[in-house]
């Protein structure tokens, strides 16, 4: 059984940093793109970030430069190592795992997501 | 960047029901990149559909996918009480975005 658990989330004060963890098992980590997609209280989803099985990154422009992901496949672990946060920045973080075979990820196992709140 | 359109926001509607959910893009989706999610409060969303018309393992055949270009469609032919939820599109074809979301109720 596939399964994802995030942790790492919290409260941050506008301009701190945080980091996130996604522990996954049940699959082969090692061989798929990595993902982690937000959402606002009460909006939709967003992208933020994909690591490919490669070690090749993407970002959403929204976060690009503030926001790094990375992966330990020893540990079957992604990461997300957040800094400069902003209020918009304030979201649940899931975890998600690329079904595979396309250039662009789409997803067919998720966390259950943690909570980032970035307040003063 | 693709913009993704849902409509309508809200579909109220009856158990035993059809649902009929829209997703328009911007612009053509690539191979026909496009996926539906389901959320449920409180929980994380749950692949439903992809490459527009597969249903994802363990999905029931009540919930189908079409459409292809610009215009696509999620179908739930008879709702069950657990179907109420929001649904989401997707597309995979040029960078990823997801679109607004639909939110099925109980009339």
């Amino acid at each position: 059984e596939v399964q994802l658990l995030e942790s790492g989330g919290g409260l941050v004060q506008p301009g701190g940093s945080l980091s996130l963890s996604c522990a996954a098992s049940g699959f082969s980590f090692r061989n798929y793109a990595m993902n982690w997609v937000r959402q606002a209280p009460g909006k939709g989803l967003e992208w933020v970030s994909t690591i490919t099985s490669g070690g090749g990154t993407f970002y959403a422009d929204s976060v690009k430069g503030r926001f790094t992901i990375s992966r330990d496949n020893s540990k079957n672990t992604l990461y997300l190592q957040m800094s400069s946060l902003r209020a918009e920045d304030t979201a649940h973080y899931y975890c998600a795992k690329d079904r595979g075979g396309t250039y662009f990820p789409y997803f067919d196992y998720w966390g259950q997501g943690i909570l980032v709140t970035v307040s003063s | 960047e693709i913009v993704l359109t849902q409509s309508p926001g809200t579909l109220s509607l009856s158990p035993g029901e059809r649902a009929t959910l829209s997703c328009r893009a911007s612009q053509s989706v690539s191979s026909t990149y496009l996926a539906w999610y389901q959320q449920k409060p409180g929980q994380a969303p749950r692949l439903l559909i992809y490459g527009a018309s597969s249903r994802a393992t363990g999905i029931p055949d009540r919930f189908s996918g079409s459409g292809s270009g610009t215009d696509f469609t999620l179908t739930i032919t008879r709702l069950e009480p657990e179907d109420f939820a929001v649904y989401y599109c997707q597309q995979y074809g040029s960078s990823l975005t997801f679109g607004g979301g639909t939110k099925v109720e109980i009339k």
